[in-house]
């Protein structure tokens, strides 16, 4: 069974703080990695995704992928109330065509 | 670019009946995947299309049935409904199937089952 971890939280950051989400995953055949937001009573949201081990930054996100640790993590500089929403970290194996799905982290970013 | 586009927003209905959902694809991609989401188990992936054909399909019962058209469009059909069929379903395509291609997800079809 593949699966995808994460800490449910919920995860509250104080405004303007570094919030970091963590991911773990099963299936080490595991080729392509995404993090999604998603708002309450909205669909998930494409933030970032990554294939190479290493980092991979945009703008106020970072994405962390360390194969060999089955690991991707999600960092959000300067956080802002706006970033409060449920992160979705998304997992695709090879020659797998969907997603495999944590069951999110709630990120509380307090004024 | 339009944005995945999912009909209808909201369904109401009761256990024994059928209900199809559907679904339109951003212009271009030829790849829709479908996801059944609840509190209690998250994201779970249902099927698969690309170019008319099922490519890979969830662990559900067979209840659960979808298809694609050679426009793209897909649709998904849920028989027999059951109370735990209540849920938001969710509609993603991506331009083709490859393992690094992005999921753009629709707004979501939100299931009432009473």
């Amino acid at each position: 069974q593949k699966e995808v971890e994460q800490n449910s939280g919920p995860l509250s950051v104080p405004e303007g703080a570094i919030a970091s989400l963590n991911c773990t995953y099963s299936d080490r055949g595991s080729q392509s990695f995404f993090w999604y937001r998603q708002y309450s009573g909205k669909s998930p949201e494409l933030i970032m995704f990554i294939y190479s081990n290493g980092d991979k930054e945009d703008g106020r996100f970072t994405a962390q992928l360390n194969k060999a640790s089955q690991y991707v993590s999600l960092l959000i500089r300067d956080s802002q109330p706006s970033d409060s929403a449920t992160y979705l970290c998304a997992v695709r194996g090879r020659s797998q065509g969907n997603l495999i799905f944590g069951k999110g982290t709630k990120l509380s970013v307090k004024p | 670019k339009a944005g995945v586009t999912q009909t209808p927003r909201y369904l109401i209905k009761t256990r024994g009946q059928q209900v199809t959902l559907s679904c339109s694809p951003i212009s271009g991609h030829r790849s829709v995947s479908w996801y059944q989401q609840t509190p209690g188990q998250g994201l779970q992936f249902l099927f698969e299309y690309f170019s008319e054909t099922q490519r890979n399909k969830g662990n559900f019962p067979g209840r659960f049935s979808g298809r694609q058209f050679s426009n793209s469009r897909s649709e998904m059909n849920v028989s027999t409904l059951e109370l735990g069929d209540s849920a938001l379903y969710l509609c993603a395509s991506s331009y083709l199937a490859r393992e690094t291609d992005t999921q753009y997800f629709g707004p979501g079809t939100r299931l009432t089952v009473l």
